[in-house]
């Protein structure tokens, strides 16, 4: 079964450059959402998109910011890396089973 | 305050047993959905199992159930027969209300370890 497909799997940036994650989500899944891990932490959700319009919004910087495509696959764009931005990022897409959220195998950006 | 609560940051089990994973929650919500992940190592986040709040059994999926005291407010992951595969990071989710996002809250999550 196709999963949801997430890219680069890991990123290197220096300090103030930027840097687009992208998402492809499940097939025929609407939502997409944004998920921050950071190093022995939970996912801390960032943003979600429900029919390419932003749904609902979490703890994302203001340097971030993200979309969904007409195809449903989402970018996350994020400016002035700070050494704090260093994680895991999470894309999920929800299914229609329980609206379960079935996570992407994330990016691991490292900024130094 | 804290809507996700996992009290065990790491748990030993032998090969083949059993092992409960606590998980409790804080909602005044009456409409919620509880989830189970498991991380391993290589970092992927993989859905377990689901428990709505208007759901009168508790759920299993193969060798995952799910013990759920709506009252004491607890949903707890049971796996039973225990393999090395299942050392891994676990985390209880939560997300709240029926609105379009959905979006989930993770405790803290407990690493367990399998012993062979």
């Amino acid at each position: 079964a196709a999963g949801v497909i997430q890219s680069p799997r890991h990123l290197i940036k220096e300090k103030r450059e930027t840097a687009t994650l992208k998402c492809y989500p499940i097939p025929r899944h609407d939502t997409v959402y944004w998920y921050q891990q950071g190093p022995g932490q939970d996912p801390q959700f960032l943003i979600s998109f429900y029919e390419k319009m932003q749904s609902d919004k979490g703890s994302i910087p203001d340097r971030f910011s993200a979309q969904q495509f007409s195809d449903y696959h989402s970018e996350l764009n994020m400016s002035s890396l700070e050494l704090g931005d260093s994680a895991l990022y999470f894309c999920a897409s929800r299914g229609t089973r329980y609206n379960e959220q079935f996570f992407g195998p994330g990016t691991r950006l490292t900024v130094l | 305050a804290q809507k996700i609560t996992q009290t065990q940051p790491g748990m030993f089990v032998q090969e083949k047993e059993a092992v409960t994973l606590d998980c409790t929650y804080d909602t005044s919500d009456p409409s919620y959905g509880l989830f189970w992940y498991k991380q391993p190592s290589s970092g992927e986040m993989i859905f377990l199992i689901y428990q709505g709040s208007y759901d009168q059994q508790n759920a299993t999926e193969g060798r995952y159930s799910l013990n759920f005291q709506k009252a004491r407010k607890s949903a707890n992951l049971v796996i039973s027969a225990s393999q090395l595969g299942d050392s891994a990071m676990y985390f209880c989710a939560m997300r709240e209300g029926e609105d379009s996002s959905y979006k989930l809250i993770f405790g803290s999550g407990t690493r367990l370890l399998v012993r062979p």
